[in-house]
């Protein structure tokens, strides 16, 4: 069955830590990545998808499918990206996303 | 480019009444609409897959007769929550694609539903 999970229901850096938010996901098919923030009080947007290998604020995902995993990473976290982070997989191509449990990511002082 | 708009933003309903949440996109003609549940601090739950013009597709678990979804253009698809019940009361988040590659999501702002 297509699952995607989020092991850390809560991350805590201080500011200019490393961070990297896990995702692991199970799919038997050639999966399509994606990694979606939610601000506080804002909606949901796509911080990046795996098929571009962009940067988007800092942050890059590799696939990596002998681990089955999409982590997301930062060298060096800032305040302004506290949120809540979701992991999503493509479901069979056709748009439909399965997401991850979410990460809060608390960025602190 | 590629706004989705919900209304309402919040809606208070006493139980036993219907209450109709609209999703547009304003700047694109989306093919699918989605329709998700999200409790407090967790993830999105999919309720249903919309296509203009065709009949929703619900997840498992997702009462069809109670949860109606209709998307009759290609820029609206609305949820209506029939006979409202206290359990009901969620935050309702919509989203559009345009349904080609990379099928991107859009997502609306959400709509705060308390049922009383």
């Amino acid at each position: 069955a297509q699952r995607v999970t989020q092991p850390e229901k809560l991350l805590s850096v201080f500011k200019g830590a490393p961070v990297e938010l896990k995702c692991n996901y199970s799919y038997s098919g050639s999966p399509e990545l994606f990694w979606y923030v939610q601000y506080s009080r804002q909606r949901l947007q796509l911080l990046l998808r795996h098929i571009s290998r962009e940067s988007i604020k800092g942050f890059t995902a590799d696939l990596n499918k002998g681990e089955t995993s999409f982590h997301l990473k930062k060298p060096f976290a800032q305040e302004e990206d506290s949120a809540m982070y979701y992991c999503a997989l493509n479901h069979n191509q056709g748009g439909k996303l399965i997401f991850g449990q979410g990460t809060e990511l608390s960025v602190k002082p | 480019g590629a706004v989705v708009s919900q209304h309402p933003s919040w809606v208070i309903c006493k139980s036993g009444t219907s209450v109709k949440i609209e999703c547009r996109s304003l700047d694109f003609q989306a093919t699918t609409m989605f329709w998700y549940r999200q409790f407090p601090k967790q993830s999105l739950m999919l309720m249903a897959t919309s296509n203009e013009g065709s009949k929703a597709t619900y997840e498992q678990g997702v009462e069809k007769d109670k949860f109606l979804i209709n998307h009759a253009s290609l820029t609206l698809s609305t949820l209506t929550v029939t006979s409202a019940h206290p359990e009901d009361s969620s935050f309702y988040i919509c989203s559009a694609s345009r349904g080609i590659p990379p099928y991107e999501q859009y997502f609306g702002p959400g709509t705060r539903l308390t049922v009383t």
